[in-house]
């Protein structure tokens, strides 16, 4: 169990247009989500935490109006990375937790190319 | 944010060899310690969770400890075996703030 998928895998858009990744827990109910984003060898970046029905928590330096976060149920999660430009190029990994656990289950990720 | 350091940052051994690998963090507000396995092209796998000074947890040849008053923990892997290759994560989770912050990991490979 605790299986989480995101979609797509890999994505490459123009700069300025929208690019929306899902994340989904398969097989658990998620109450919160999490974004995080990596950058070249980098460690993994926390961008946002969502819970499911409230508005996602920001970390500082994340722009919430470019970076959209909708946890709209409990098994999905989405992330809109809005006129996105070549420096929004990374991977974006996200994951999900059981009510009452520490431990988070990630998906894939999704590497973007902004051209 | 946390300073969590990792080393070393990558490490090349043969199959069979035993090693092990470092994670440093603030020992203040310590809450837990996740480790985690990244291998290419999949999803990062949890470990381990660990919460108690001295804590030992052992899955299969894997094994980890825990030092929070001094701030680190040991991963260790006994018999490397190629599929142990990927890159290996820590990342404390203090009580002051419920997120994970992870380091830049070790990566791992196994060779025959």
């Amino acid at each position: 169990g605790a299986v989480v998928s995101q979609h797509p895998s890999r994505v490459i858009c123009k700069s300025g247009t929208s690019v929306k990744i899902e994340c989904r827990s398969l097989d658990f109910q998620a109450t919160t989500m999490f974004w995080y984003r990596q950058f070249p060898k980098q460690s993994l970046m926390l961008m946002a935490t969502s819970n499911e029905g409230s508005k996602a928590t920001y970390e500082q330096g994340v722009e919430k109006d470019k970076f959209l976060i909708n946890h709209a149920s409990l098994t999905l999660s989405t992330l809109t990375v809005t006129s996105a430009h070549p420096e929004d190029s990374s991977f974006y990994i996200c994951s999900a937790s059981r009510p009452g656990e520490d431990t988070q289950y990630f998906g894939p990720g999704t590497r973007l190319t902004v051209l | 944010i946390l300073n969590v350091e990792q080393s070393p940052q990558s490490l090349h051994v043969q199959e069979g060899d035993s090693t092990n690998f470092t994670c440093s963090f603030p020992s203040s507000n310590f809450y837990a310690l996740h480790w985690y396995r990244w291998e290419t092209a999949k999803s990062p796998e949890a470990l381990f969770v660990m919460t108690l000074n001295g804590d030992e947890k052992k899955k299969g040849r894997i094994s980890a400890t825990l030092n929070t008053k001094e701030g680190y923990s040991y991963l260790y892997i006994k018999g490397s075996q190629p599929e142990d290759s990927a890159t290996y994560l820590c990342a404390p989770l203090t009580g002051t703030a419920s997120k994970l912050t992870f380091g830049t990991g070790t990566r791992l490979q196994v060779t025959l």
